[in-house]
């Protein structure tokens, strides 16, 4: 199975900041990785796909980018909605697997 | 685009559940679907996979052998059978609709496995 490890774990940072969190991938997934962001009670939402393009209704500060085994989030100007968990998440198989997660807190 | 998931409950350690997820709003045959599971105050775990006319089937390892994924696309509905349930299956269990990335998910359903 595919292992997705994320980093940091937890990231503390305050508004207005660039924030960038980081997923590997045990062995290559090509492009075939997403990101959502989780808030506490909620469902995961949908933020980039295929590595780096930006689901339709997100905001523009949310990029992506990688390939291989190495890929990235960033957030360019952290806002007060933005303090969330985010995951990663490749789709190379049928097989699906998470990363365990990036928790942005205050 | 609405899934609702219901079924969730509580069981004992080695008993069985099954969960359902009526869906509406898209061509339910034209998808591939996942079940995605997340234990209290964990990270998301996803659990299995079926393609649209359920020729193939994929599970996490940690349930190969003890769930199954089905589909119903004349009712528009999603099923995950759970047998020998286990303490650490404790979680929500999500409904979520995906080729690829999953672009929409239901608002889960909890299963809570304890005697």
């Amino acid at each position: 199975d595919i292992q997705m490890t994320q980093s940091p774990s937890t990231l503390s940072a305050s508004v207005g900041d660039r924030v960038t969190i980081t997923c590997r991938a045990s062995q290559s997934i090509s492009r075939w990785l997403a990101w959502y962001q989780q808030k506490p009670g909620k469902a995961p939402k949908l933020l980039i796909f295929t590595a780096s393009n930006l689901e339709s209704g997100v905001s523009l500060r949310f990029n992506g980018s990688g390939s291989g085994t190495e890929f990235t989030l960033t957030i360019s100007s952290l806002q007060p909605d933005d303090f969330a968990t985010y995951y990663c998440q490749q789709y190379n198989s049928y097989s699906r697997t998470f990363g365990g997660g990036t928790k942005v807190e205050i | 685009v609405q899934l609702v998931e219901s079924g969730g409950g509580l069981v004992q350690p080695g008993g069985s559940l099954r969960l359902s997820c009526a869906t509406s709003g898209f061509t339910f045959s034209t998808y591939n679907m996942n079940w995605v599971r997340q234990a209290p105050g964990k990270g998301l775990e996803w659990v299995s996979f079926i393609t649209t006319n359920s020729g193939l089937k994929s599970y996490a390892s940690s349930v190969k052998g003890r769930f199954t994924i089905s589909r119903d696309n004349a009712q528009n509905s999603l099923y995950l059978q759970m047998n020998s349930l286990r303490a650490e299956d404790t979680a929500v269990y999500f409904c979520a609709r995906g080729d690829t990335a999953i672009d929409y998910w239901g608002q889960g359903t909890l299963v809570t496995v304890s005697s």
